[in-house]
């Protein structure tokens, strides 16, 4: 099976903790993204990556990190400098981040919740 | 302002008819539009994916793009009780290496 997976569906946190949420993918995309979701909102970019050893800040980068070793991965740590995480996480992927090709593709989701 | 608007619903409509949902933007650099359906916590799945003005057909779905009014559309015909989801507007220009999004519009298909 191709897809997204983003690992755990749940994550219970504690304020003053840093957190990182997985997302791993096989479909052979270079791009890679991760959005926030709060309720009645859409999606905000966080960070986002067009290769290997390379990412961007998007909107909302203040209190996350990322790093991407791998193709297929795009990890997303959530730190304690993030003022209010509790949200819906979404990593996303997409064969390349140009103006071609960019159909996103999403993950389930990490549901984030601090206590 | 929002760079792209949409109204968040709810819309109720019953089986069988013909929904229409919009957004509106402001960022006359937009290019690529896609829908996105959304189920209650789940990720977002890519509906339909249109390139600058025009209609695009798929099945029940037709999505509309006219960037003179900087304004699209997403129609679902025949609407069915497993279309009720959220529906999310996409937007991307040439420039930025990433997807704008709307907020999303609740809908609610009775049977």
């Amino acid at each position: 099976d191709g897809g997204i997976t983003q690992s755990p569906k749940y994550l219970f946190r504690k304020e003053g903790q840093n957190v990182t949420l997985s997302c791993e993918q096989n479909l052979n995309h270079d791009a890679m993204y991760w959005y926030r979701q709060d309720p009645g909102q859409g999606l905000r970019l966080i960070y986002y990556s067009q290769i290997v050893n390379d990412f961007q800040k998007g909107d909302i980068a203040e209190g996350y990190s990322v790093s991407r070793e791998k193709k297929e991965s795009f990890p997303l740590t959530v730190t304690s400098a993030q003022k209010n995480p509790t949200a819906f996480y979404l990593c996303a992927s997409s064969v390349a981040a140009g103006v071609r090709n960019n159909e996103q593709f999403f993950g389930p989701g990490t549901r984030l919740t601090v206590l | 302002q929002k760079e792209v608007e949409q109204d968040p619903g709810p819309l109720s409509v019953p089986e069988g008819a013909i929904v229409s949902l919009n957004c509106t933007y402001s960022n006359s650099a937009f290019q690529y539009f896609m829908w996105y359906r959304q189920y209650s916590r789940k990720g977002p799945e890519l509906l339909m994916y249109t390139y600058s003005s025009g209609n695009k057909e798929d099945g029940r779905f037709t999505a509309q793009v006219d960037k003179s009014s900087k304004y699209i559309s997403l129609f679902i015909r025949d609407s069915q009780p497993s279309d009720s989801a959220t529906y999310l507007c996409a937007m991307m220009d040439t420039g930025r290496r990433a997807l704008t999004f709307g907020s999303g519009t609740r809908l609610q298909v009775q049977p």
